[in-house]
């Protein structure tokens, strides 16, 4: 498509439940990011899948956390057993040459945990 | 490890006051520059870049000039709009990686 896709774009959820955030990439970039936005705060990187190779996982903030990317496109965070800290606008971003053209962004899923 | 720092917020101005939002980076190398911005319930957009010194970005009235001397990336505009209102991020990447480090974002409001 002609630009990141995010979907849900909302998602309200129990605490305690499984949540998967789903990112569809512009086609052909070889790097996808996923990112969280907590209220009114800055962006805390999570994860970062670079073509083929292993995943940075580095920004993840517990194990409850997880994320793939199949055939190097489409990504899905997992979120399990969701908690009132885990409510956030998560999201998504996919680049080909990152210092030329820096990231696009999607809109994001907020997901809120009650 | 390389870091961009931005003016703390929130800024407010009044419509078609000159803006400055400070932005200095750390980097080895010789990075590339973003200003990206983020309107109320969206995701970010790139508002300008640079990849070399001395290079200028620049989109709708915004402005930013990659200095190296003084490792900074400043974004201005000469007159406000409130629909200017947005928070606005700065963001670096290296050479030779797709990585893209981050400021804290600075949120500015216009006001009628």
């Amino acid at each position: 498509g002609a630009g990141v896709s995010q979907s849900p774009s909302n998602k309200v959820t129990e605490k305690g439940k499984d949540v998967e955030l789903r990112c569809d990439p512009i086609s052909g970039h070889t790097a996808l990011y996923w990112y969280r936005q907590s209220l009114g705060q800055g962006l805390e990187f999570l994860i970062y899948f670079q073509g083929n190779s292993a995943p940075d996982k580095s920004g993840l903030p517990s194990d409850r956390f997880s994320a793939e990317r199949t055939g190097g496109s489409v990504s899905t965070l997992t979120i399990q057993r969701t908690q009132q800290e885990d409510s956030a606008v998560y999201l998504c971003a996919s680049s080909l040459l990152t210092r030329n053209y820096g990231y696009t962004f999607g809109s994001g899923t907020r997901l809120t945990v009650v | 490890g390389d870091s961009v720092t931005q003016m703390e917020g929130p800024v407010t101005l009044s419509e078609e006051a000159f803006l400055t939002i400070n932005c200095t980076y750390t980097a080895t190398g010789y990075p590339s520059l973003f200003w990206y911005v983020q309107y109320p319930g969206e995701g970010l957009q790139l508002l300008l870049k640079a990849t070399k010194a001395d290079d200028k970005g620049s989109n709708k009235g915004f402005e930013a000039t990659y200095r190296k001397e003084t490792t900074s990336f400043h974004l201005e505009k000469g007159s406000v709009q409130v629909s200017d209102s947005a928070v606005y991020f700065c963001a670096l990447t290296q050479y030779n990686n797709n990585d893209m480090r981050f400021g804290a974002g600075t949120r500015l409001t216009v006001k009628p």
